[in-house]
């Protein structure tokens, strides 16, 4: 079956990067995403990587994908206050049917100034 | 703004009750999914249309259903509510197989 995992918690200080870990199980995913998720707030897209590229980097946020170990990374750069939320890592397999996607628990990051 | 857009904001009825969830997805976009965020479950997939047409089921209960309307716009039906039916409701929408955007959510609680 279909599993996203990801670590709970992470703490930082401001300016320093961050690294937020995602290990998913379906080889065949073939799309995977971030999504940042505010207090209250609804899940907005940071970015999304295809299963053959290995690196995306859009200003700040730098996605790694290990397909091989199945293992997915989103740095954030000179990380801000701004910066703390829940971070969801999620995948879209690729041998459904529908676009469905499956996520991870969550990673909520606190940036301390 | 991800331009999906979702109503209402916030919902509070009573156990046993019947609630409508309203969703228009990002212009252009065919596909429209439905999922539930709770603290125990995490984000859940319900179900995805396509153009009108049921496309994916998920861990939707049979108390539950959802239509796609000519014009794209989706509905979610939640009846005979439970205490455990509270939660964040979101749609989501996309165009192809790649980027997903999702509304702000319609919270519901359920007293």
């Amino acid at each position: 079956g279909e599993d996203v995992e990801q670590s709970l918690f992470l703490s930082v200080r401001e300016g320093d990067s961050s690294v937020i870990n995602c290990t998913y199980t379906d080889s065949s995913s073939t799309y995977l995403y971030w999504y940042k998720q505010e207090p209250g707030a609804g899940l907005q897209l940071l970015t999304y990587i295809f299963s053959n590229m290995d690196m995306k980097q859009d200003q700040r946020l730098t996605v790694l994908l290990n397909k091989k170990d199945k293992h997915l990374s989103l740095r954030i750069a000179d990380t801000q206050t701004g910066d703390s939320a829940i971070y969801f890592c999620a995948e879209r397999p690729g041998n459904n049917a529908g676009n469905m996607l499956t996520f991870g628990g969550g990673t909520r990051l606190m940036v301390k100034p | 703004d991800s331009g999906v857009t979702q109503t209402p904001k916030h919902l509070i009825t009573a156990t046993g009750q019947r609630v409508t969830l309203r969703c228009s997805p990002r212009s252009g976009d065919l596909s429209v999914y439905w999922y539930q965020q709770s603290l125990d479950q995490g984000l859940q997939f319900l179900i995805q249309y396509y153009n009108g047409e049921e496309r994916a089921k998920g861990n939707i209960l049979e108390r539950f259903s959802a239509q796609q309307f000519p014009d794209l716009h989706s509905e979610l039906n939640l009846s005979s509510l439970e205490l455990g039916d509270s939660a964040l409701y979101f749609c989501a929408s996309s165009v192809g197989s790649s980027r997903v955007d999702f509304g702000p959510g319609t919270r519901l609680t359920v007293l």
